[in-house]
């Protein structure tokens, strides 16, 4: 199985300031790699696709990157909805999630 | 508009099996694949599996092999998971979710609402 690992696990950041998710395959997954946005009691929010693409409707101060093992996800100009769990999610052999980073005011 | 909408909470036994069904409109449901993932309170999103609705094929994360099954009744655009030989620690949040992917699995672009699996004695 491909594991997949984020970094960090938790964040602490202000309105206003840009961040940085990253996750880490185990093997090479190409860019079969998503990110999703998780609230408590909601379910999850596709964010990106295939490692780089924005999903419609998501605000352009998310974006993605990388390829291979290394991905990273940023988010410039926190706001307040964005305080969230996030997830990265590969699809290039079955399904596997990261564990999630928690992100906190 | 997509739609996703799952059946209610269900309370099982341990050892027992809970069937969850998901009713999806909106959208050409032997077009996509359906996933199931779940989320034990407090934890991470874990894959269960998905079937092609197509041709009802599947396939499962290791770790549900040989206690999952999943189905689906194109007639009412409806898929099934049945989860067997139920733990305490198969209490979670099931969600169906659609993928993106036409002719492939890819992302998952829309989620179920969740129901809630209760395994208690």
């Amino acid at each position: 199985d491909i594991q997949m690992t984020q970094s960090p696990s938790s964040l602490s950041a202000s309105v206003g300031d840009r961040v940085t998710i990253t996750c880490r395959a185990s093997q090479s997954i190409s860019s079969y790699l998503n990110w999703y946005q998780q609230k408590p009691g909601k379910a999850p929010n596709l964010l990106i696709y295939a490692a780089s693409n924005l999903q419609s409707g998501v605000p352009s101060r998310f974006s993605g990157s990388g390829s291979g093992t290394d991905f990273t996800l940023t988010i410039t100009s926190l706001q307040p909805e964005d305080f969230a769990t996030y997830y990265c999610q590969q699809s290039y052999i079955s399904i596997t999630f990261g564990q999630g980073t928690r992100l906190e005011i | 508009q997509v739609q996703l909408v799952q059946s209610g909470a269900e309370v099982k036994k341990p050892g027992a099996s809970v069937k969850v069904s998901c009713k999806a409109s909106g959208y050409t449901f032997t077009g996509y694949y359906m996933h199931w993932v779940r989320q034990a309170p407090g934890q991470g999103l874990e894959w269960v599996g998905w079937i092609n609705p197509d041709s009802g094929s599947t396939k499962f994360a290791q770790k549900f092999q040989g206690r999952v099954t999943m189905t689906r009744d194109t007639s009412i655009t409806t898929a099934y998971m049945e989860l067997s030989r139920l733990r305490s620690d198969d209490t979670a949040l099931y969600y169906c979710a659609k993928d993106g992917g036409k002719t492939m699995v890819r992302e998952i672009d829309y989620w179920g609402q969740g129901t809630l699996v209760t395994v208690s004695s």
